[in-house]
């Protein structure tokens, strides 16, 4: 959706390393969301930002970590990724006037190998 | 937490025909449950959504029910299309923690 933009695309990352996957809105919506989706599991979210400043843990947590200096970023960093962070990735921030109906960027498709 | 089961994991029909996807949640305290449908390579999109105090919905082909005393809900899609072709997730949301349900793959045979 318009709106939403993730960075980057795709990427093959050998293990152990650091990467930081990116996502901006443009919408100046205070909540941002970071899904992780895996066939046969669905969408898991792994943390979320309620408004700059402040983060919370999702479902699957570990191995990443977020930040939310301003309104529009909120990048999502594996600090050595491993072979089952392989997955694709998926931010999101809610409708405007609703904490609820969240809209989703075009995805991060990551191999960790 | 939260646990939401999707069935059936596939789902074929004939145009024309109807479609329906049922889930699951175990959190009665979950109060909106909604439905993304997701295209090859693209992120998931809302395509309707209920709240908890409501039973039914319905937007032109597209109708979902929910039970709360069974903790059930279900997506109807009537006069199925091939573009309705796709992956379709239902969800339970409760306090910034929305769980998804394992997905659809709907095909729809011209």
């Amino acid at each position: 959706i318009a709106g939403i933009t993730q960075a980057p695309t795709s990427q093959i990352l050998a293990a152990g390393r650091r990467m930081t996957l990116r996502c901006t809105q443009d919408m100046r919506h205070n909540a941002m969301y970071w899904y992780r989706q895996d066939l046969g599991l669905g969408l898991r979210l792994i943390h979320y930002s309620n408004t700059a400043g402040t983060t919370g843990k999702g479902e699957v947590p570990d191995g990443y970590s977020v930040s939310r200096a301003n309104t529009d970023d909120f990048p999502l960093t594996l600090a050595s990724a491993v072979p089952s962070q392989t997955s694709v990735y998926f931010c999101a921030t809610p409708r405007e006037g609703s904490s609820y109906e969240q809209y989703f960027g075009p995805g991060t498709r990551l191999t960790v190998t | 937490g939260e646990n939401v089961e999707q069935h059936p994991s596939t789902l074929s029909v004939q145009e024309g025909d109807s479609a329906v996807i049922k889930c699951t949640y175990s959190d009665s305290a979950s109060n909106y449950f909604p439905w993304y449908k997701q295209e090859l390579g693209k992120g998931p999109q809302l395509i309707i959504d209920i709240r908890s105090n409501v039973g039914e919905k319905k937007d032109q082909r597209i109708a979902v029910t929910l039970n709360k005393t069974a903790k059930h809900f279900s997506l109807h899609i009537t006069e199925t299309q091939p573009e309705d072709s796709a992956v379709y997730f239902c969800a339970a949301y409760r306090n910034n923690d929305m769980r998804f349900g394992a997905g659809t793959r709907l095909t729809v045979k011209p």
